[in-house]
């Protein structure tokens, strides 16, 4: 089925531990994001990419890294969890007219102890 | 700068109406509206853009008054699905692509 698939959906990570949540979508969207979900706060968006090969900052993005290879993939790393990093993330692809709205991804519930 | 949304929260009978509105300060490319079920993702309702008409399927619908920086939603003769919380995004000139998030209306419809 099209859409964007998110692994995994859940983890549990000790402090200072690095982790990668994959994202990939088969729509041939070139615009994806990362988003963290936390009680009260809805969406804030950590970091974005408009193609292969280019990303850029969102509105929280310390401690995050991101990459974008392919059209397809755009992995999120953490690079030292911390527990101020648990949240809920979801991906989301778009196309760059964005006329048809973000897909999200089921999302992964990230527990950092 | 994050879009405001009222109400926090909603409760109705099946078959009432809501409005959900959604403010910004910042000049505005378009709004978008999704709706998020408990445990799930945020799913896709509608766009509406700058110069663009009102637009809507079936029950729900939306206007964006571009002066104003503002969009209200509209759901009519509410049904039990569409419980859920609704969040409204939004796009800037020169960002357009970028979707800046309101904190949600926790909406509950009621038998």
């Amino acid at each position: 089925n099209a859409g964007v698939t998110q692994t995994p959906k859940f983890q549990v990570l000790k402090t200072g531990q690095s982790m990668t949540l994959q994202c990939a979508q088969d729509m041939n969207h070139e615009y994806m994001s990362w988003y963290r979900q936390d009680p009260g706060m809805g969406l804030r968006l950590i970091h974005y990419s408009v193609g292969a090969g280019i990303t850029d900052q969102g509105e929280v993005p310390n401690g995050y890294n991101v990459s974008r290879s392919t059209t397809e993939d755009f992995p999120l790393r953490l690079l030292s969890a911390a527990p101020s990093q648990t949240s809920v993330y979801f991906c989301a692809s778009s196309s760059l007219t964005g006329t048809y709205g973000y897909t999200f991804g089921s999302g992964t519930r990230l527990t950092v102890v | 700068q994050q879009p405001v949304q009222s109400p926090q929260a909603v409760i109705l009978r099946e078959g009432e109406d809501a409005v959900i509105n959604c403010s910004s300060s910042k000049a505005l490319y378009s709004v978008h509206w999704y709706r998020q079920k408990h445990g799930e993702a945020p799913v896709f309702l509608m766009i509406l853009l700058k110069g663009g008409e009102q637009k809507g399927h079936e029950k729900i619908s939306a206007s964006f008054n571009e002066k104003k920086q503002q969009s209200s939603l509209y759901l009519t003769a509410s049904q039990l699905s569409y419980s859920g919380t609704y969040f409204c995004g939004t796009a800037s000139f020169g960002s357009a692509r970028q979707l800046t998030f309101g904190s949600g209306t926790q909406l509950t419809v009621l038998p």
